[in-house]
């Protein structure tokens, strides 16, 4: 069974640009997650989506951050425009509904100049 | 609101020796404990969790964590290290299935011969 997929894996890119993340969940399960990793800290919750419902992003910079997951299958992360400290690791995560474990895919190690 | 203290940021043993990485839970209500362990440049794998029931937990690669409802604690424990567990280990709490886990800030285990 093919776990979480993320793409790209690294994105380097100048700040003010802006960027994308693409996640696919593993097949079947409904809830997604989106963390951010700082240097150093562990996985803070950005976004959680139920299908396609985002049922919590209440720590998600809506200024500059915006996602979607159509049809409820895979995702993708945007940020617009990328400032200096966005530079962390994007990690997708995703589960069976009332599943209590979270599967998570490799990241996407973005670093803004 | 939960929160997870690891009490120590680095680890450091020699092979076949024992580590336990500590890890301490403030919340308010129940919660599902989990341990993960995430090898560089990779995202994070389960390692065990505790639900319910037996306060011993034993998950993979020979390690085993402890509940302690009294100390609010979530120890793990490996009676013998090898090289390749050199890694960082997250302790993390939810609330319930399906929602976000708050993670500890990591321990570094690091494993020389």
């Amino acid at each position: 069974e093919a776990g979480v997929v993320q793409s790209p894996r690294y994105k380097i890119i100048e700040k003010k640009q802006p960027v994308a993340f693409w996640c696919n969940p593993i097949s079947g399960h409904n809830t997604l997650y989106w963390y951010r990793q700082n240097l150093g800290q562990g996985p803070e919750l950005l976004i959680r989506y139920e299908n396609e419902e985002a049922v919590d992003d209440s720590q998600l910079p809506k200024d500059r951050f915006s996602a979607e997951r159509l049809k409820g299958v895979d995702s993708t992360l945007k940020i617009q425009p990328a400032e200096l400290g966005d530079s962390a690791v994007y990690l997708c995560a995703s589960s069976l509904d009332r599943e209590e474990t979270q599967y998570f895919g490799p990241g996407t190690r973005l670093l803004v100049l | 609101a939960q929160s997870v203290t690891q009490l120590d940021s680095q680890v450091p043993v020699f092979e076949e020796a024992p580590v336990e990485l500590r890890c301490n839970y403030s919340s308010s209500v129940s919660v599902y404990l989990f341990w993960y362990v995430q090898y560089p440049n990779q995202g994070l794998q389960l390692l065990l969790k505790y639900l319910s029931g037996s306060t011993l937990v034993k998950g993979i690669n020979g390690f085993e964590a402890e509940f302690n409802k009294s100390q609010t604690s979530f120890h793990l424990r490996k009676p013998s290290v090898h090289i390749s567990d050199t890694a960082e280990y997250f302790c993390a709490v939810s609330k319930q299935a399906g929602t976000a886990l708050i993670f500890g800030k990591g321990t570094t285990l690091s494993v020389s011969s």
